[in-house]
């Protein structure tokens, strides 16, 4: 089936650090969500984008929608305890009735 | 405003029982998704519902897998009969047309199959 290609799979953060992760494909979405998952809940809404190019903001959350429709990032700027989780991508072709791909997550956890 | 409602939120089995698990989407919303959560093949689409009506099961997984969206405030996923194999974290999501794409997700069943 289709796949998105999540990285990186896990990473360590400390407090006050930016993180970073992305999300590609090898084929084209019009629309790339990004959800985060925290432990025994299910995945909540952080980010919609609807067009190439798209950076959108949420607190210290920002995700782009690429240029070239395959891939999205997501950005976590000064990190703080609370953003440990899951976080996954999820992508959207035209033309399907709201029928979302995931990827596999970004975990995320606190360095020890 | 309540969000999806998903029961029981633990089930533990044994290999051979019936198992139904239970939804209720956002009042107004007319679309109802089936996942299944596990560490090896994250999340999976089993089936979704637009407007009550079954658009894509291609995800269901083999025939002792039966999903039902008998009106547009509940949706029940069956698995008869349960395997191991089957255990797993089961999400209902639901969406509105008028919302565009966006899935708001249930707290999910986890299931136990001994």
């Amino acid at each position: 089936g289709q796949q998105l290609n999540q990285s990186p799979q896990s990473m360590f953060i400390q407090e006050g650090e930016d993180v970073s992760m992305n999300c590609t494909s090898s084929s084209i979405f019009n629309t790339w969500l990004w959800y985060k998952q925290d432990p025994g809940e299910g995945p909540v809404l952080l980010i919609a984008l609807y067009k190439a190019g798209e950076l959108t903001s949420n607190g210290r959350l920002t995700a782009q929608f690429g240029i070239t429709r395959k891939d999205s990032f997501l950005n976590i700027s000064a990190s703080i305890p609370s953003d440990v989780g899951i976080y996954f991508c999820a992508g959207q072709k035209g033309g399907s009735q709201g029928n979302l791909i995931f990827g596999k997550g970004t975990k995320l956890s606190v360095k020890p | 405003d309540a969000g999806v409602i998903q029961s029981p939120r633990h089930e533990v089995t044994e290999m051979g029982q019936e198992v139904t698990l239970r939804c209720k989407p956002i009042s107004g919303h007319n679309s109802l998704f089936w996942y299944r959560q596990t560490m090896m093949r994250g999340l999976e689409l089993l089936i979704y519902f637009n407007n009550n009506v079954p658009i894509d099961d291609s995800g269901m997984p083999e025939d002792r897998f039966s999903a039902k969206m008998p009106n547009a405030s509940f949706s029940t996923l069956k698995i008869q009969p349960s395997e191991p194999r089957d255990s797993a974290v089961y999400f209902c999501a639901s969406s509105s047309g008028l919302a565009g794409l966006i899935q708001y997700f249930g707290a999910g069943t986890r299931l136990s199959v001994l």
